[in-house]
């Protein structure tokens, strides 16, 4: 079965400083990891994915995440935070064969403090 | 939210009323995606199409339908069945169903049950 785990409800981070969103998943085999972004009363916005290759992702605005199959992790990184990523961000796994709906962690709220 | 538009933007509906949730794209993508977003947990999946005129449930379909005869056009039913409609939905499109693929999300529809 496939799962994904955001361990924290809510991150807060100073503006400037580098931000870290953490997640952790189970599939079977290998996965296919995303990120997404949503602001109020919106629709998700994809940031990244990691299909192969290159453990480290570059995504928009900035963030990144770093694949690490041994710690089945892919946590959002940006060196520096902005105002402006104060927002809701998803992390999301797909099993790359047999039954491969996208499954969603449950969200990290995240707050850049000015 | 790209090529993807949902209306309406709200709706309210009385208890045993069925009420239909449009999704429109015009990005070209074969596949799109229907999903459930409650407070304080992640997308779940309702329904799925690959290709036109076909679709296939996904880990919440009861109390929903859905029909694909047009390729841009994915609208979901929420029907008096759905015991508890209360939610934000979202629709969504991938260029094909591969599952490497992201999806694109519109920009939602926040359904009430009065």
């Amino acid at each position: 079965a496939q799962s994904v785990a955001q361990p924290e409800d809510q991150v807060n981070v100073a503006e400037g400083n580098p931000l870290t969103v953490k997640c952790t998943y189970s599939v079977s085999g290998n996965p296919y990891l995303f990120w997404y972004v949503q602001y109020p009363n919106r629709g998700l916005q994809f940031l990244l994915k990691y299909i192969t290759g290159d453990n480290l992702v570059k995504g928009s605005y900035g963030f990144e995440a770093e694949f690490n199959k041994s710690q089945t992790s892919f946590h959002l990184k940006k060196p520096s935070a902005l105002v402006s990523d104060s927002a809701l961000y998803f992390c999301a796994v797909r099993q790359q064969t047999g039954a491969n709906n996208l499954f969603f962690g449950t969200g990290t709220r995240l707050t850049v403090i000015p | 939210d790209g090529g993807i538009t949902q209306s309406p933007k709200y709706l309210f509906r009385k208890e045993g009323q069925n009420v239909t949730l449009s999704c429109e794209q015009n990005l070209n993508h074969d596949a799109m995606y229907w999903y459930r977003q409650d407070p304080g947990q992640g997308l779940r999946l309702i329904y799925y199409s690959q290709i036109v005129n076909d679709f296939q449930k996904g880990d919440i379909a009861e109390g929903y339908s859905v029909s694909r005869e047009k390729k841009e056009s994915f609208p979901l039913t929420v029907t008096s069945a759905q015991k508890n409609p209360t939610a934000f939905y979202l629709c969504a499109s991938s260029i094909s169903p591969g599952a490497h693929n992201e999806q694109f999300f519109g920009p939602g529809t926040r359904l009430t049950v009065l």
